[in-house]
C-alpha cells in the first residue's frame, strides 16, 4: 500500500543534542509537510517542500531545519532540542498544496530529557 | 483569514448513541473543508473532505458531514456510536491555493469518548 512513513515512532534526546527525524513516502507526491503537535493541540506547520521549493513558516523557529534529498525523503533536523520542543512531529504529503489532501504518517514522538 | 472553530473540547457519549461534533469556519471565498481523525499516538487520518460538490458528505467508518454555508458550519454526525470511535477529531478548512497564501487551518480538536 501507497503511504507515508515516519522513523523512529519514539525518539528520546538529550537538551541540546542534535536529532534528525525521517519521512518517506511511496505516493510519489509532490508535496511533503512537517508539523509540530504539542499535547492536546491541533497540528502547527513548521515547513514545507513543493518539489525541492522549501517554504518555511515564519514563526517556526531557526532551531528548526528541514531537507530533502530526493522525492521520497524528507528529514527534519532540530539542531539544540529544549525542553519546549517535546511533542509529535507528524510528516505529511499531498498532490499540490492548498486544497488537496493531505496524507498523514504515524509520527515521531520527541522526548527531550 | 481563515478560521475554524470547534465547540467542545470533549464530547462523550454512550454507545450506539448519535455522534454530533460542531465545527465553524471562517472564510471569505468558498471553502474546502477536512475532518481528520487521530488515534492515541498516530498520525491524522482523513474522515471526509467538501469540495463544493455535494453539501452531505460521506466519509469513512459511517461518519458524515453536512456543509451549511448560511450557517458557515461542516458538523461531523454518526448515527451510532462504537467503541472504536474515541478518538480525536480535527476540522480543518483551506479555501485558496498556498501558493496563493492559503493552507490547512486546524481547529483545536474534539475529542470524542464513548461509554459502553
Amino acid at each position: 500500500d501507497a503511504m507515508v512513513i515516519q522513523n523512529p515512532r519514539y525518539q528520546v534526546t538529550q537538551f541540546g543534542k542534535p536529532v534528525t527525524l525521517s519521512c518517506s513516502q511511496t505516493l510519489n507526491h509532490n508535496v511533503m509537510y512537517w508539523y509540530q503537535q504539542k499535547s492536546s493541540q491541533a497540528p502547527k506547520l513548521l515547513f514545507h517542500y513543493y518539489d525541492k521549493d522549501f517554504n518555511n513558516e515564519a514563526d517556526t523557529p531557526d532551531n528548526f531545519q528541514s531537507r530533502r534529498p530526493n522525492t521520497s525523503f524528507c528529514f527534519l533536523d532540530i539542531r539544540s532540542p529544549g525542553l519546549g520542543d517535546a511533542a509529535m512531529y507528524l510528516c505529511a504529503t499531498s498532490v499540490r498544496t492548498g486544497t488537496d489532501t493531505q496524507y498523514f504518517g504515524p509520527g515521531t514522538r520527541l522526548t527531550v530529557l | 483569514a481563515q478560521s475554524v472553530t470547534q465547540l467542545g473540547s470533549h464530547v462523550s457519549v454512550s454507545e450506539g448513541a448519535l455522534v454530533l461534533l460542531r465545527c465553524n469556519y471562517s472564510s471569505s471565498v468558498p471553502p474546502y473543508l477536512f475532518w481528520y481523525v487521530q488515534y492515541p499516538n498516530q498520525g491524522l487520518q482523513l474522515l471526509l473532505k467538501y469540495t463544493s460538490a455535494a453539501t452531505l458528505v460521506k466519509g469513512i467508518n459511517g461518519f458524515e458531514a453536512e456543509f451549511k454555508k448560511s450557517e458557515t458550519s461542516f458538523h461531523l454526525t454518526k448515527p451510532s456510536a462504537h467503541m472504536s470511535d474515541a478518538a480525536e477529531y480535527f476540522c480543518a478548512v483551506s479555501d485558496r491555493a498556498y501558493n496563493q497564501g492559503g493552507k490547512l487551518i486546524f481547529g483545536q480538536g474534539t475529542e470524542l469518548s464513548v461509554k459502553p
